[in-house]
C-alpha cells in the first residue's frame, strides 16, 4: 500500500528557516497536503500542491515537489515560536476517491 | 459560519461498552471521514462516506461502524470498546472527491 514518511522532530531558532521533508511512494498521487496540528487541536490545512506543479508559495510557506523522487518539502521562512506544532504531510489521489494517506508527523520546535 | 464539530471532546469508558462519537458538519459536504491518531502512526482512516446511505471501510475498520442517515452527520460507533481503541479520533469532511478535507477538533477516547 501507499506509504508516507517524515522525520519525527525538527528544532530551529526563531527567525531561521525551517524545512520539513516528506517522502511518499504512491506514484498516482494527485494532491499533496501539509497540515498543522497545535497541541490539543485538530488538523489545520496549511497548503496543498497539485502533482503537476513543482513549487507553490504562500506568504512564508514554500512547498517544493520533486515528483521524480517522490519528495515533498515545506519551507517556513522567518520561523516564529507560534509555528511550533506538529506538521503532517498527506497524499491523495483522484483514483482513490479523496482518501488521504498521512505521514507520522514532524514535531517542529522553535527556540527563542 | 459553517463548521465541523465533534462530541464529546473527551470520553473515558470501560472495556466492552458501546461508545458512539458524534461528528456534525454544516458545510453540506458529501464526503465524511473518520481517522484515529496514535503516536508513531500518524492518522489512519477508519471509515468514510461519500453520501447519504454510503459507508466504506478504511485501513483500520475492525471494531468500528458508521452510519450516514443524513448529509450533516457521521457517527462512529465502537461496538465493544477495547483498550487498543484508546486514541484521538478525528472527523473530516470535503465537498467533492477532489476537494480538500477539513478536520474537526478531535475526540480523545480512553478505554480502561
Amino acid at each position: 500500500g501507499e506509504d508516507v514518511e517524515q522525520s519525527l522532530f525538527l528544532s530551529v531558532r526563531e527567525g531561521d528557516s525551517s524545512v520539513i521533508n516528506c517522502t511518499y511512494t504512491d506514484s498516482s498521487s494527485t494532491y499533496l497536503y501539509w497540515y498543522k496540528q497545535e497541541p490539543g487541536a485538530g488538523l489545520q490545512l496549511l497548503t496543498y500542491i497539485f502533482s503537476n506543479m513543482d513549487m507553490k508559495q504562500d506568504q512564508r510557506l514554500t512547498v517544493l515537489l520533486n515528483k521524480k523522487d517522490k519528495h515533498l518539502s515545506l519551507r517556513i521562512a522567518d520561523t516564529q515560536t507560534g509555528d511550533s506544532a506538529i506538521y503532517f504531510c498527506a497524499e491523495g489521489a483522484n483514483n482513490a476517491g479523496n482518501m488521504l494517506t498521512f505521514g507520522g508527523g514532524t514535531r517542529l520546535m522553535v527556540k527563542p | 459560519d459553517a463548521e465541523i464539530t465533534q462530541s464529546p471532546r473527551h470520553k473515558i469508558t470501560e472495556t466492552g461498552r458501546q461508545v458512539t462519537l458524534a461528528c456534525h458538519q454544516t458545510w453540506n459536504h458529501n464526503n465524511m471521514f473518520w481517522y484515529r491518531q496514535d503516536l508513531g502512526h500518524g492518522l489512519r482512516l477508519i471509515h468514510y462516506s461519500y453520501g447519504v446511505q454510503d459507508t466504506n471501510k478504511g485501513e483500520v475498520s475492525d471494531g468500528y461502524s458508521v452510519s450516514r442517515s443524513n448529509t450533516e452527520d457521521l457517527p462512529l460507533t465502537l461496538e465493544s470498546a477495547a483498550s487498543s481503541q484508546t486514541s484521538v479520533y478525528f472527523c473530516a469532511s470535503s465537498k467533492t472527491v477532489t476537494d480538500t478535507q477539513y478536520f474537526g477538533p478531535g475526540t480523545r477516547l480512553t478505554v480502561l
